[in-house]
């Protein structure tokens, strides 16, 4: 079973920043933070990934509270392109790249 | 990123035919590739993961013997769904990665393949 929660589904504004929560507050001290979104009819991308401390990459951020309790994906200026369904996995690194998808957070970017 | 692709995209059978997915790591070295299903509107759920040379592992509930999974080299993988029916109609992905490196085991997925059985 998937060990993270997220809200079924978000709008944000095109332009505006989009902030994904995800709640995993029975993650364990070697499980990092990763996510991937899916866009309509494709397989899921990587997004970015981390372990305690926050992550920023071309794509997002990854904001991760002090007691990894949870965390929140941004997308700094949300374009129409952004439209898809995230998902926030947590795992073990070396457990051979096993990845549990859970229910996701569609997001809708309007214009 | 690396490149999987997947062979076919889309493909409509009969039922009771058996149907065969490919999935192939085009720039690295897959030591080990998963195959997920999802059924629309729904999560993706992972059916086995595959290690080059050995045999699949399987996750609860999935009928080893109904799918039918190869990994016989570090490039490719194959998905046989045999003796197909229409509940076996769905989006089959697969992803692939190489454990060899050691930074993290980042997943590079598959475009997808669309099956309908009819």
């Amino acid at each position: 079973d998937a060990k993270t929660t997220q809200p079924p589904s978000m709008d944000c504004a095109e332009g505006r920043a989009a902030n994904l929560p995800c709640n995993h507050s029975t993650i364990s001290g070697n499980e990092y933070v990763y996510w991937y979104r899916q866009i309509h009819s494709q397989g899921p991308q990587y997004i970015i990934h981390g372990l305690k401390n926050n992550e920023t990459n071309e794509m997002a951020s990854l904001i991760i509270t002090e007691d990894r309790k949870s965390s929140t994906l941004i997308l700094p200026h949300a374009t129409l392109r952004d439209t898809a369904v995230y998902y926030c996995i947590v795992r073990v690194n070396n457990q051979g790249g096993k990845l549990i998808f859970g229910q996701g957070t569609e997001l809708s970017v309007k214009p | 990123g690396a490149v999987v692709s997947q062979h076919p995209s889309r493909v409509i059978c009969k039922s009771g035919t058996s149907v065969k997915i490919e999935c192939r790591s085009l720039d690295f070295q897959a030591t080990t590739m998963f195959w997920y299903r999802q059924f629309p509107k729904q999560s993706l759920m992972l059916m086995a993961t595959s290690n080059e040379g050995s045999k699949a592992t399987y996750e609860q509930g999935v009928e080893k013997d109904k799918f039918l999974i190869n990994h016989a080299s570090l490039t490719l993988s194959t998905l046989t769904v045999t003796s197909a029916h229409p509940e076996d109609s769905s989006f089959y992905i697969c992803s692939a990665s190489d454990p060899r490196d050691g930074t993290y085991n980042e997943q590079f997925f598959g475009p997808g393949t669309r099956l309908t059985v009819l």
